[in-house]
């Protein structure tokens, strides 16, 4: 059984230009969330959608973040024109309905 | 305020000692109690899972929550050098919809020898 895959685990960007993050839940699963942790802070949430919505985005910064969760395919976070301060871990979890998360191994987002 | 208070630790213990591991939280509306466990670099692991007040067990790991004074536990009997790790608690407040995760701040445990 395949747990929730995060592609790619490390990605670095210079100031100005946009990360893709991707994240697969776990089969069987139709809600996803995504979770940031900066460096010795917890992890705080971000945005949960199900296929073709957006559920929760209160945790999104108001500029420059996306999130997406089509039809087919993965749940894609898109931060346009990166700056230092979202250097940070994100982390994709999934579940099957309301009951426990699973995460995924994360995304390192290093911004130049 | 934070909604949930957690010891940052680190917290260091012999292998073999019983570990106690808490949080504390404002929202009274919370109902839905989880612990992580986190190794270095890697994603978040769930530990335990309890629905409003009362204990559960699995195998060394045991979870306490007590609603009334906002307060959880997580015990770690027989403690192993593998145990060393960053430990969340986690907690949602769904009302039978899916719903976000607020974390603690997390406790480093290091288990030694």
């Amino acid at each position: 059984n395949a747990g929730v895959m995060q592609n790619p685990r490390h990605l670095v960007r210079r100031r100005g230009q946009e990360a893709r993050l991707r994240c697969s839940p776990m089969k069987g699963h139709s809600h996803v969330y995504w979770y940031r942790q900066l460096p010795e802070e917890g992890l705080k949430f971000m945005v949960y959608l199900q296929k073709e919505n957006i559920i929760d985005e209160s945790g999104m910064p108001k500029e420059r973040f996306s999130a997406e969760f089509p039809k087919e395919g993965p749940s894609i976070l898109r931060i346009q024109q990166v700056v230092r301060g979202d250097s940070a871990a994100y982390f994709c979890a999934s579940s099957r309905g309301p009951e426990t998360q699973y995460f995924g191994p994360g995304t390192r987002l290093l911004v130049l | 305020q934070k909604e949930v208070e957690q010891d940052p630790g680190p917290l260091s213990v012999p292998e073999g000692a019983i570990v106690s591991l808490n949080c504390t939280y404002s929202n009274s509306a919370f109902q839905y109690f989880m612990w992580y466990r986190q190794y270095s670099r890697k994603g978040p692991e769930l530990l335990m899972y309890t629905y409003s007040s009362g204990n559960k067990e699995d195998g060394r790991f045991t979870a306490q929550v007590d609603k009334s004074s906002k307060y959880i536990s997580l015990f770690i009997r027989d403690s192993q050098p593998s145990d060393s790790a960053t430990y969340l608690c986690a907690m949602s407040a769904s009302s039978g919809t899916a719903s976000k995760l607020t974390f603690g701040t997390g406790t480093r445990l290091q288990v030694t020898l």
